[in-house]
Formats: C-alpha cells, sequence, structure tokens
C-alpha cells in the first residue's frame, strides 16, 4: 500500500540548531507532497506544499522541504530553531485520487 | 480568510450513547473529510464526501457514520459509543484537484467512559 513515513517519533534540539525532520514516500509515481505543524490543542496547520513546480519549497515559519525522486524523500528543514516550534509535525501525500495520507508524526522539542 | 469550526472542542460522553459531531465550513469546498488522531498513529480517515449527500469509508469506518445533507456541513456520527472511540477527533476541507490542501478545524477531544 502507498504509505508515508516519518522517521523519528521525537526530535529534539537546541534553541538557534538546525531542525531536520524526515518524510520518505513510497511511490513510484511522484505524488503531491505537504508538511503540517499542530501546536497543542489545535488542528493542523498547512507549512508548505510540493505540487511539482519546484523542487526546494519555502513554506511559513523559515520551513523549507526539498523533494528528491532518487531518494523518495521530502524532508523538512528550518536553518535556527525558535522555542516556538515546538509542536508536532505531520507529513503527507496525495497520489492518484484524493485521498490524503498521513506519517504518524514528529514531535519536535526545542531546548533553550 | 478560510474557516473551519466543530461544535465542541472538548466532550465526554457515556458508553452506549449516540454522539454527534458537527463540522462546518464557510470556504464553498466540494470535499470534507473525518479523521481521528491518536499518539503514535497519526490521522486515520473516518469517512470523507465528494458532494452533498455522498459519503465514502475511509480506513477506519467501522463503528461511525456520517451525514452530509448540506455542503458547508459534515456531520460524523458514533451510533453507540464505546471507550475505544476515546480520541481527538478533526474535520477538514478542501476544493476538488490533487494539488489543494486540507483546510483542518481545531478539533474535538471525546472522552467516553
Amino acid at each position: 500500500a502507498q504509505s508515508v513515513t516519518q522517521l523519528g517519533s521525537h526530535v529534539s534540539v537546541s534553541e538557534g540548531a538546525l531542525v531536520l525532520l524526515r518524510c520518505n514516500y513510497s511511490s513510484s509515481v511522484p505524488p503531491y507532497l505537504f508538511w503540517y505543524v499542530q501546536y497543542p490543542n489545535q488542528g493542523l496547520q498547512l507549512l508548505l506544499k510540493y505540487t511539482s513546480a519546484a523542487t526546494l519549497v519555502k513554506g511559513i515559519n523559515g520551513f523549507e522541504a526539498e523533494f528528491k525522486k532518487s531518494e523518495t524523500s521530502f524532508h523538512l528543514t528550518k536553518p535556527s530553531a525558535h522555542m516556538s516550534d515546538a509542536a508536532e509535525y505531520f507529513c503527507a501525500v496525495i497520489y492518484n485520487n484524493n485521498d490524503m495520507r498521513f506519517g504518524a508524526g514528529t514531535r519536535l522539542t526545542v531546548k533553550p | 480568510d478560510v474557516k473551519v469550526t466543530q461544535s465542541s472542542r472538548y466532550l465526554v460522553k457515556r458508553t452506549g450513547e449516540k454522539v454527534f459531531l458537527e463540522c462546518v465550513q464557510d470556504m464553498d469546498h466540494e470535499n470534507m473529510f473525518w479523521y481521528r488522531q491518536d499518539p503514535g498513529l497519526g490521522l486515520r480517515l473516518i469517512y470523507f464526501s465528494y458532494d452533498v449527500k455522498m459519503k465514502e469509508k475511509g480506513d477506519i469506518p467501522e463503528g461511525y457514520s456520517v451525514s452530509r445533507e448540506k455542503k458547508e456541513r459534515f456531520s460524523l456520527i458514533l451510533e453507540s459509543a464505546s471507550t475505544n472511540q476515546t480520541s481527538m477527533y478533526l474535520c477538514a476541507s478542501s476544493p476538488p484537484g490533487l494539488t489543494y490542501e486540507q483546510y483542518f478545524g481545531p478539533g474535538t477531544r471525546l472522552t467516553v467512559t
């Protein structure tokens, strides 16, 4: 079955350090890819999306992600973590129907 | 500004009760979705709808039903609530098409005792 995998259910970084959250998808056909963020007791908010226009996608709050077809990856990065980035992050994909599939999520902790 | 609202943020029900979760969107979106979110499992699709009076089962429809009588409103119904349905329920909507993201409501945290 087509799916999306997020490596690492918890990631902890120091404030100011690089943030790297990993996402891999399984498909021979490049999908459409999304990253969402969820702050405590809130719904999901879109960070960025890849729709085949450009492989490096910039999103809100300084986040960006690069689509790498050869690695079937869409990792999320931010050069310098801020305390306000602490949240849960979800990678999601849409394949050839309207069905969006979510990864299990990665909880990001930012230490002062 | 796009908006998806859910009728309750927190809900406590007893086993066997019939539970209604309401979702309303003001963006005139064709697609609407109900997910449940559990730790370590991400979001799992319960039901979705592409149009009024239309519904499709997702991955975990057992124990749930839905209703979409108007375009802007999508209701999730637990016919007889059970403790294993204690979860966070998220509603979302989107326009049709593969490149469109889903817009999410704030969620309803349901506890069944």
